[in-house]
């Protein structure tokens, strides 16, 4: 069954260090890959999206993420958190084999970043 | 540039009314998506029509329905409102084609009184 996993339901690190969120899937196939951000009371914004190609993706505000086939992992990271990245974060991925055109999400994490 | 846009924003409503969502996707995406969004919840897929025929179902209710109109925007009818129908009601767009990367709208809030 296709599913991804966020292991964490919060992450807290201090303004200025890196970041880490992680997601790990599952599908039967090869994988699309995406990171979502959800701001307090706005809609869902696409962060990047993993299809093919170099491992590591870059994406807006500055964030960045690595494709990891033998893991089945999709973390995403920053290099400096900013106090404005507080946010809510979700995994999505997409098999793409058959189609099914449908995202499975992971359950979110919620990512604080103290100043 | 253009993005999704729902309506309306907020809505409140009492048990056993009904309640319309709308949702305009980004010009020439041809598929939307519906999603519905608890209270520290991800989001729960409903339903998607792809050039206005259902193209996949998920955890929706019987007592809603959803339809996509020939301008591409699409309704979300919802019937004999429950209390636990509280939530975030949010819109996707996206062509057809791989990577199918959705966009979504700001979402409606939908409170059941």
């Amino acid at each position: 069954a296709q599913s991804v996993a966020q292991p964490e339901d919060q992450v807290n690190v201090a303004e200025g260090n890196p970041l880490t969120v992680k997601c790990t899937y599952s599908v039967s196939g090869n994988p699309y890959l995406f990171w979502y951000v959800q701001y307090p009371n706005r809609g869902l914004q696409f962060l990047l999206k993993y299809i093919t190609g170099d491992n590591l993706v870059k994406g807006s505000y500055g964030f960045e993420a690595e494709f990891n086939k033998s893991q089945t992992s999709f973390h995403l990271k920053k290099p400096s958190a900013l106090v404005s990245d507080s946010a809510l974060y979700f995994c999505a991925v997409r098999d793409i084999a058959g189609n099914n055109r449908k995202l499975i999400w992971g359950l979110g994490t919620s990512l604080a970043v103290n100043p | 540039a253009a993005g999704v846009i729902q309506s309306p924003r907020h809505l409140i409503k009492e048990k056993r009314e009904t309640a319309t969502l709308k949702c305009y996707p980004i010009p020439r995406h041809d598929t939307v998506y519906w999603y519905q969004q608890g209270p520290g919840q991800d989001p729960q897929f409903l339903i998607s029509f792809y050039e206005k025929m259902q193209s996949d179902k998920g955890s929706i209710p019987d007592r809603f329905s959803a339809q996509q109109f020939s301008d591409y925007h699409s309704e979300l009818n919802m019937s004999s409102l429950e209390l636990g129908d509280s939530a975030l009601y949010f819109c996707a767009s996206s062509f057809i084609g791989p990577p199918n990367e959705q966009f979504f709208g700001p979402g409606t809030r939908l409170t059941v009184l």
